[in-house]
């Protein structure tokens, strides 16, 4: 069974970066074709994407936040990470880790992590 | 177009068969997923492509779509079918990934 796990700081101040790391188990992150995704969810609100890095290598950002997000993969620890620059108290969220397929037509996120709450304030 | 539109919030007697919609242009191009949030806990996949249920979903979760609209179907909800309900897919370009604002399916 695959499990995703997020770690990182839970408070930030204003202007400080956000790095959160994602680790995997029960599957080698090389094992197929997989995105390996961010997504967060401000308190009482929705799902937000972040971006996602593919194991072919590139990398895609929401655009909303693309001048500000690095996701990085490191397959050897099998786990990978979202770097987030000057975080402000928008950026107060819980944020999840997950991987996704895609298939034509369609794609989907199959296992998440169970999410850890992010909180920016001075 | 980069938006999908939910309903907020859409109520089913237990028993009862209850639709969940999405909107969006891209939805004319590429088929949604479909996730289950309960309070405090992670989404959970529960549909996606054309009808497809992960295993351990109960076969009283279905889907549809129609031109830019997808739709959840719960035939016979249950108690435990409360939550949160997101689609997803990619944009009209086919590149970035949107998530629908969510519908609080309360059960009866």
């Amino acid at each position: 069974q695959v499990q995703l796990q997020e770690s990182g700081p839970g408070l930030l101040k204003p202007s400080q970066t956000l790095s959160l790391t994602c680790t995997v188990s029960g599957d080698s992150m090389n094992s197929g074709d997989y995105y390996w995704n961010w997504i967060r969810q401000s308190p009482g609100k929705g799902l937000e994407w972040i971006g996602y890095k593919y194991n072919s290598g590139g990398t895609l950002y929401n655009p909303s936040l693309n001048s500000r997000v690095t996701i990085s993969v490191d397959t050897s620890k099998n786990q990978f990470s979202l770097r987030l620059t000057s975080v402000t108290a928008a950026d107060t969220a819980v944020y999840f880790c997950a991987r996704g397929e895609t298939y034509t037509g369609y794609y989907l996120f199959d296992y998440w992590g169970l999410g850890t709450l992010v909180t920016v304030s001075s | 177009s980069s938006e999908l539109t939910q309903d907020p919030a859409v109520s089913v007697a237990l028993g009862q068969s209850v639709s969940i919609t999405c909107q969006g242009d891209s939805l004319r191009t590429y088929f949604a997923s479909w996730y289950q949030q309960k309070p405090r806990q992670a989404p959970v996949l529960v549909l996606y492509g054309k009808n497809n249920r992960p295993s351990g979903i109960g076969d009283r979760f279905s889907g549809s779509s129609s031109g830019n609209t997808a739709s959840l179907t719960i035939t016979g909800a249950q108690a435990e079918d409360e939550a949160d309900y997101y689609c997803n897919c990619r944009d009209s370009n086919g590149n970035h990934l949107l998530f629908g604002g969510g519908t609080k399916l309360t059960v009866l």
